[in-house]
């Protein structure tokens, strides 16, 4: 079965903290999608990636096809960083399986 | 282009009653998906279409429900007698290279459905 499962689902830190989500998937990937979501619904997409690291910003995202696991890293994090995070394989076909979210507050 | 739009934002309806949202893509996308979202939880696929074509429909969309891109721009989710449990939001998101490493998704605002 296709699954996506993240940690932790909620994470509060102070501003600054170096902030890591987690996402683990059940089978081989085509492409692990990290997306934002903030209250009120709007969901923006932050990378999209199937091997290696991406940057962008105060964002990283790594994985490791191995090890099925991919993770989500904000350096010197701020509140404007408040939102869902939330991690979805595509399992090599057009459907996104969606991981239930990691909801961050970072705290002033 | 203003990115995907989707109306209505709310929608509270009585129980048995039919609703429907509209989902306007970003023009050049070809692709359209539809989600559905509960409290607390990702979203779920519903379904998805290239163009006109409806390619692919999840087993979540049971036949109360139903979606149309009739041009292959804009498309239209129907719930027909409605049900509490179909209290959600429905995330439409559309792409011009589908969902693999090199394409992106544009999601819209949502439509938060309330049935009473």
């Amino acid at each position: 079965k296709n699954e996506v499962e993240q940690s932790p689902q909620n994470l509060t830190a102070q501003e600054g903290e170096f902030i890591t989500i987690n996402c683990s998937y059940s089978v081989g990937i085509s492409a692990l999608h990290w997306l934002q979501q903030h209250p009120g619904g709007g969901i923006v997409s932050l990378f999209m990636l199937s091997s290696g690291k991406k940057k962008h910003g105060r964002l990283i995202a790594t994985i490791n096809i191995q090890e099925k696991h991919s993770s989500l890293h904000i350096t010197a994090s701020h509140p404007r960083d408040s939102a869902v995070y939330i991690c979805a394989d595509n399992f090599g076909n057009e459907k996104l399986t969606f991981g239930t979210g990691t909801r961050l507050t970072i705290i002033p | 282009d203003t990115g995907v739009s989707q109306n209505p934002r709310h929608k509270i309806t009585k129980r048995g009653q039919n609703v429907t949202f509209r989902c306007d893509p970003i023009s050049e996308h070809n692709r359209l998906y539809w989600y559905r979202q509960t409290l607390g939880q990702g979203p779920e696929f519903l379904t998805y279409f290239q163009n006109e074509a409806q390619l692919e429909k999840s087993r979540l969309l049971s036949d109360r429900f139903s979606a149309e891109r009739p041009k292959g721009s804009f498309s239209t989710l129907e719930i027909q007698r409605t049900e509490q449990g179909d209290s959600a939001m429905y995330l439409c998101a559309s792409s011009s290279s589908g969902t693999g490493v090199s394409g992106e998704l544009f999601f819209g605002e949502g439509s938060r459905l309330t049935v009473l």
